[in-house]
């Protein structure tokens, strides 16, 4: 079946625009993450939806980055005010439960001038 | 601190030759580990996780407690196996986000 995919796969804005990334997970999941990844480093955590809500989302950044996921499917990650740090890979992973194999997308490139 | 410390950055061996890439680990509880793969072009997948003590393509992984340790090990690498390799934690209760190393770029010369 159809994995996670995410779009846009590549996202050029300048500085203090606002974005939005979209996740759309595999059907059925229930548990959704997003993860940043700069360049060398492993991808790190920012938030946990299990159905509509945020389980975790201790690590967001600050209070430019809000993730939503109101009905329990696609989630959408949107960044405020976006700096040149936010440039990075943002993954969107889904699993089954907060159990099992978390299922990656293929990322989408932000790159902030 | 929950941390995943993956010490090379790039590992090169001959084809054929034994692979073993480090990871360790820092939690106070239990928790579970798991091996993520991201081949050139490809999205990052799951390789293997401890819990289900299986030798996917040939890698297999132990868990060392005492030494805070989950290397992956093959014992006779192939070109194909040349990938990112990520070590990652996840809490204890297999709930939540996973904890990642930094990568290993293993490269297999022929």
């Amino acid at each position: 079946g159809a994995g996670v995919s995410q779009t846009p796969s590549n996202k050029v804005t300048e500085k203090g625009k606002y974005v939005e990334l979209r996740c759309d997970p595999i059907s059925g999941h229930t548990a959704l993450y997003w993860y940043r990844q700069s360049l060398g480093q492993g991808p790190e955590f920012l938030i946990y939806f299990q159905g509509t809500g945020a389980a975790d989302d201790s690590g967001l950044p600050n209070d430019r980055f809000f993730a939503v996921r109101p009905e329990g499917s696609v989630s959408t990650l949107k960044i405020q005010r976006t700096e040149r740090g936010d440039s990075a890979v943002y993954l969107c992973a889904s699993s089954f439960s907060g159990a099992d194999t978390q299922y990656f997308g293929p990322g989408t490139r932000l790159t902030v001038l | 601190a929950q941390r995943v410390t993956q010490p090379e950055k790039l590992l090169s061996v001959f084809k054929g030759a034994p692979v073993e890439l480090k990871c360790n680990y820092s939690y106070s509880g239990s928790p579970e580990l798991f091996w993520y793969v991201q081949y050139s072009r490809q999205r990052l997948q799951l390789l293997l996780r401890h819990i289900s003590r299986e030798s996917i393509k040939g890698f297999t992984a132990d868990l060392n407690k005492g030494e805070t340790s989950f290397h992956l090990k093959k014992p006779f690498a192939q070109e194909e196996d040349s990938a990112m390799y990520y070590c990652a934690l996840q809490r204890g209760g297999s709930q939540g986000n996973l904890i990642f190393g930094k990568g290993t770029k293993l490269s297999v010369k022929p």
